[in-house]
């Protein structure tokens, strides 16, 4: 059982936009920073977002991020098959003095 | 460039203990707000978050691991060390280390990621 919660599934057409959900509490989500990754089967997971919706080199403006209380959430816009995969958002828990992970979210672009 | 590979035993039996080693370049444990986790992923299920040292020997474990986790590094071999003891089937999972940042923030995050090693618990 994952400390964060995500949706299991998204899916979305191509070009539309697909949007991600991460709930978690006031220890986490609500009083730290927000990160996501993208995991390609087969191969390590790859950081998205970080600091909530700090974009690193690499990862394409068609990826954006926002935290609200305690709900972060992922938007990927302009959806491209090559989008397919597995999300995770992660952040520290100040109560548990550790770091935590969302479920995942497999994202199918149809 | 940073880069970090994972090596150590593929196959561990039941109540042993499992030693893997973590080598990076591209980055110094002498560099104040570096970090090294651990995070691993059970085949097909999620990632879950293992333990974390910085570069001030400061470590932070998992609850749920922290009886059975040691993270011990060597800053002048470019090393973490991950030690976990009665090993159990359930813990067979891709182990991966990573490039952990977010101190200065109070956060977590990675930037960068080993390409992970298979660790089967059977006898």
């Amino acid at each position: 059982q994952s400390v964060l919660t995500q949706p299991p599934s998204v899916s979305a057409a191509p070009g539309q936009t697909a949007t991600i959900s991460c709930f978690g509490n006031r220890f986490n989500i609500g009083e730290t920073y927000v990160s996501w990754y993208q995991q390609v089967p087969g191969e390590a997971p790859r950081l998205l977002i970080y600091d909530n919706y700090r974009r690193p080199s690499g990862t394409p403006d068609r990826f954006s991020a926002s935290k609200s209380g305690t709900t972060a959430t992922l938007d990927i816009a302009g959806l491209q098959t090559d989008d397919e995969g597995d999300y995770y958002c992660g952040a520290w828990d100040n109560s548990l003095s550790a770091g935590v992970f969302g479920g995942g979210t497999k994202l199918t672009v149809l | 460039q940073i880069t970090l590979k994972e090596s150590g035993p593929t196959v561990v039996a039941p109540t042993q203990s499992l030693t893997l080693t973590c080598s990076f370049s591209g980055f110094s444990l002498r560099t104040t707000g570096v970090g090294v986790a651990w995070i691993r992923q059970p085949p097909g299920k999620a990632l879950e978050w293992l333990g974390l040292i910085y570069w001030t020997d400061i470590k932070h474990y998992s609850p749920s691991l922290r009886t059975r986790l040691t993270l011990t590094k060597d800053t002048s071999k470019n090393q973490v060390v991950l030690r976990m003891t009665n090993m159990d089937p359930l813990d067979t999972a891709t182990y991966f280390c990573v490039h952990s940042l977010g101190f200065w923030s109070g956060s977590f995050y990675f930037d960068n990621c080993g390409q992970g090693t298979l660790v089967t618990v059977s006898s």
